[in-house]
């Protein structure tokens, strides 16, 4: 039974760029989240999605958007990319309903921006 | 004021020892609580839930006060392996709904 994977681990981008990055849920489980964690920082929630609609939405601008997809993967997106993007974002997947509330979390994507 | 503090350490304690974590949290309307555990660049890893009777899982005790918005992680005969950051984490309903999660204590156990 495959946790979450997240792809890529480690990524480096250029100011101004785009970025795209990939999220696979826990088998069974219905609900991505994503956050950021910025170094020496507990991670910071950016966003959250079920049913292919994003649910719930930190503080975090439009720059941030999201997607996902009927097989319940997901993808953030990054526009425009400044220097203080630079972190480890996360992916935890979840169960909106159901017994099984803990959130399980992807080994994460290294973002460096330069 | 951050939805959740800590105290960020580092707590240098020697194996053995007891050590113990606090959290406070703002928002009333948290109902789940949780630490966290993360090891150097890794994912965090749910350590255990936190309910309001207390509860115990091995050398780990949790509590909660939801009067005092208060939450607390005991660790007893630190092992070396205890070393990590200790996140305390909140949520609004459930584990799987939006966490908040606090900046993280750091635990280093020595010989």
């Amino acid at each position: 039974d495959a946790g979450v994977t997240q792809s890529p681990t480690h990524l480096i981008k250029t100011r101004g760029q785009q970025v795209t990055l990939r999220c696979s849920p826990k088998s069974g489980h219905d609900t991505v989240s994503w956050y950021q964690q910025a170094l020496g920082q507990g991670p910071q929630f950016i966003f959250q999605y079920y049913e292919e609609e994003e649910r719930q939405r930190g503080n975090f601008p439009d720059r941030f958007s999201g997607h996902q997809f009927p097989n319940y993967s997901s993808e953030l997106n990054v526009n425009a990319l400044l220097l203080g993007d630079s972190a480890l974002y996360l992916c935890a997947s979840s169960l909106v309903r159901g017994a099984d509330t803990e959130a399980f979390f992807g080994q994460g994507t290294r973002l460096t921006v330069v | 004021r951050k939805e959740v503090e800590q105290d960020p350490g580092p707590f240098n304690v020697p194996e053995g020892a007891t050590v113990a974590f606090n959290c406070t949290y703002s928002n009333s309307a948290s109902q789940s609580f949780f630490w966290y555990r993360q090891d150097c660049r890794k994912e965090p890893k749910l350590l255990m839930s936190v309910y309001s009777s207390g509860n115990e899982d091995g050398r780990f005790t949790a509590q909660l006060n939801r009067a005092s918005q208060y939450i607390s992680l005991l660790i007893r005969d630190s092992k070396l392996s205890d070393s990590a950051t200790y996140l305390c984490v909140v949520g609004r309903r459930g584990g799987g709904n939006k966490l908040t999660f606090g900046t993280g204590t750091q635990l280093k156990v020595e010989l």
